[in-house]
């Protein structure tokens, strides 16, 4: 069975562009989470949904940062525009309902923002 | 502010021997704790969990160890094994569904 997945895996771009991070949850999950990985704050949760409802993003770190579900097996983050201290390493994971089972990580997507 | 912190950024340990992995919580609402592991350019994947009416919980090689009037919790690993280093995040569910994360402690076993 396909996990968790995410595009781009590595993403270089210059301050000021716009950046877009996709992900695939395992099919059959109804919840989907979008964290952010940094050295000094570890993993923080930016933003999750239930059945492409968002249901929570007061981690989202500012207006620049949107995040969307269209459909249950597609979420996009989208950062515009990108700032040098957005660079991270963003992981989206899923789990099969809201309350209960194990959250699958993907492998992260890498930004960097130069 | 951190609900959850791993104070120790890294620990070395070598082969063979205990890794003690220590995590300390500010929230005492937290009834559930787990941990889980990352490899590089791989996401982190669960490891053990706790429930706050347990002190203590094994799976093989691997204990988790609760202490709420200290609100700390560790893993131990005996034996340590190269294979076991890694990233490793200690987090608890806040409202149920939005698990809060540790920074994380990089634990590097020599052999």
């Amino acid at each position: 069975d396909a996990g968790v997945i995410q595009s781009p895996r590595h993403e270089v771009t210059e301050m000021g562009q716009e950046v877009t991070l996709r992900c695939k949850p395992i099919s059959g999950h109804n919840s989907l989470f979008w964290y952010r990985q940094t050295m000094m704050r570890g993993l923080e949760l930016l933003i999750y949904f239930n059945n492409n409802v968002p249901i929570d993003d007061s981690g989202m770190p500012e207006d620049r940062f949107s995040a969307k579900m269209p459909n249950a097996s597609f979420s996009t983050l989208k950062i515009q525009p990108s700032e040098p201290r957005d660079s991270a390493v963003y992981f989206c994971a899923s789990r099969r309902d809201l309350y209960t089972g194990e959250l699958f990580f993907g492998e992260g997507s890498r930004l960097t923002v130069l | 502010d951190q609900q959850v912190k791993q104070n120790s950024p890294s620990l070395s340990v070598q082969e063979g021997r205990i890794s003690i992995l220590n995590c300390d919580y500010t929230n005492s609402m937290f009834d559930y704790f787990l941990w889980y592991k990352k490899y590089p350019a791989e996401g982190p994947t669960f490891l053990i969990s706790i429930s706050s009416i347990k002190d203590k919980n094994e799976d093989g090689r691997f204990t988790v160890f609760l202490n709420k009037s200290a609100k700390h919790l560790s893993l131990h690993i005996v034996p340590s094994q190269p294979g076991d280093s890694a990233v490793y995040f200690c987090a608890a569910p806040e409202y149920g569904n939005k698990l809060v994360f540790g920074a994380g402690t990089i634990l590097r076993v020599k052999s």
